[in-house]
């Protein structure tokens, strides 16, 4: 178990510019959930999937922000456009569903976003 | 909708006390699950502890245990012998059970702080 892996770890980037971020779940994991933090807050649901088929989509997630997880193995978070709205903690957490029900979410360190 | 509730933002206590932390909860759902997570300063978020609701007897996981109160929406936790090393941010949070669950629903957050 090597644990949920984000990449990068921190990025910076003008406004209006694309970013992408990239979570590698626990392996034997089905279930794969995208969180954004901001300071002095809790993480806020975006959007999770179940092997490669996203399930469910929070409304915070606008049309600019798109998930994918081709594979059912990592998953891609990317931005278009960036706006200063956007600088938060991205999260990405992982966790086995099926059989025993639920089972915890492992989340992975984040990716720290900063628009200039 | 869920919404988790966290009234206390910051805690201090003296090491080895204990102490606890509250969490109030509104759903009208029947079985779900419920968690404390500790996010230690720049670090990532760990489970601390786990309670379904279908669960009469309150969970606990060495040192740390919980007062489940489902009539009241009541999810405390509780430290004991408290440690320098359990000073971070503790998140309480809220997920559906079921196979159309989506993400946890997270409070705001308790900043505790050990002293020593």
């Amino acid at each position: 178990d090597t644990g949920v892996s984000q990449n990068p770890r921190h990025k910076i980037t003008k406004r209006g510019q694309n970013v992408t971020f990239r979570c590698d779940p626990i392996s034997e994991h089905n279930r794969l959930y995208w969180y954004r933090q901001t300071l002095g807050q809790g993480p806020e649901f975006l959007t999770y999937f179940q092997n490669e088929a996203q399930l469910e989509k929070s409304r915070l997630l606008s049309d600019r922000f798109s998930a994918e997880r081709p594979k059912g193995s990592f998953s891609t978070l990317e931005i278009q456009r960036t706006e200063q709205g956007d600088s938060a903690m991205y999260l990405c957490a992982s966790s086995l569903w099926g059989g025993v029900g639920n089972q915890p979410q492992h989340f992975g360190d984040g990716t720290r976003l900063s628009i200039l | 909708a869920q919404t988790v509730t966290q009234s206390q933002p910051e805690m201090s206590v003296q090491e080895a006390e204990t102490v606890t932390l509250s969490c109030t909860y509104d759903t009208s759902e029947n079985n779900y699950y419920l968690f404390w997570y500790k996010q230690p300063p720049s670090r990532q978020m760990i489970l601390v502890i786990r309670q379904e609701a279908y669960k009469q007897q309150n969970a606990t996981e060495n040192r740390f245990s919980v007062n489940f109160q489902k009539a009241a929406k009541s999810f405390s936790l509780k430290i004991s012998d408290s440690q320098l090393g359990d000073t971070a941010m503790y998140f309480c949070a809220f997920m559906k059970a079921g196979g159309g669950a989506d993400g946890l629903t997270f409070g705001k957050g308790t900043h505790l702080i050990i002293q020593p």
